[in-house]
């Protein structure tokens, strides 16, 4: 398998510019994670899913941050507007099963808002 | 929620020489402590975990240690090597399979292994 697949691998924008993230999880895996890593916070959790439907999106810093998950192969994150503290790496994962711990991490989207 | 304390931030070692990265953690419901190596560019990975019905698990040159009681646990790496060198992230979570499943990681160690 290719693994947690990821794009863009870099986005640079300007301050009010829609991102949208892209995530295609391993074929199998019914849970998907994103997470956010930042110097100052480290790896935050920002919403899972399982089975295609939100289970915890508690981490989702405001309203301006929106995950779907339209089908088993396909998950976005989206920004809009964004701000320059937005800027950080977005990792998606995915697991398998509910009684397996590992993640599988992509290799993340790198977004830097000018 | 859960808090995760990971200590010390960066850590260098000489090749050969042991390294130990230690983590508290909050939530006395947590039993699955994994840890997380990630290496520059790419997404953190899985390199060893424990539950809480064990005390020590050990894989090769790594081993991780649990202390229920106290709410801490670590990562031992012996006879380092440079390729070691990365980011260790330790995690914790509640029971696998229940409803309220979330990894809580630390922020992380900046491992470097000097040739």
């Amino acid at each position: 398998d290719a693994g947690v697949i990821q794009s863009p691998r870099h986005e640079v924008t300007e301050m009010g510019q829609e991102v949208t993230l892209r995530c295609k999880p391993i074929s199998g895996h019914d849970y998907l994670f994103w997470y956010r890593q930042t110097m100052m916070r480290g790896l935050e959790l920002l919403i899972y899913f399982n089975n295609n439907v939100p289970i915890d999106d508690s981490g989702m810093p405001e309203d301006r941050f929106s995950a779907k998950m339209p089908n088993a192969s396909f998950s976005t994150l989206k920004i809009q507007p964004s701000e320059p503290r937005d800027s950080a790496v977005y990792f998606c994962a995915s697991r398998r099963g509910a009684n397996t711990g590992e993640l599988f991490f992509g290799e993340g989207s790198r977004l830097t808002v000018l | 929620g859960e808090n995760v304390e990971q200590h010390p931030s960066t850590l260098s070692v000489q090749e050969g020489d042991s390294a130990v990265i230690k983590c508290t953690y909050s939530d006395s419901a947590s039993n699955y402590f994994p840890w997380y190596k990630q290496e520059l560019g790419k997404g953190p990975q899985l390199i060893i975990d424990i539950r809480s019905n064990v005390g020590e698990k050990k894989d090769q040159r790594i081993a991780v240690t649990l202390n229920k009681t106290a709410k801490h646990f670590s990562l031992h790496i012996t006879e380092t090597q440079p390729e070691d060198s990365a980011v260790y992230f330790c995690a914790a979570s509640r029971p696998l399979g229940g409803s309220n499943y979330k990894l809580t990681f630390g922020k992380g160690t900046l491992l470097t292994v000097n040739p």
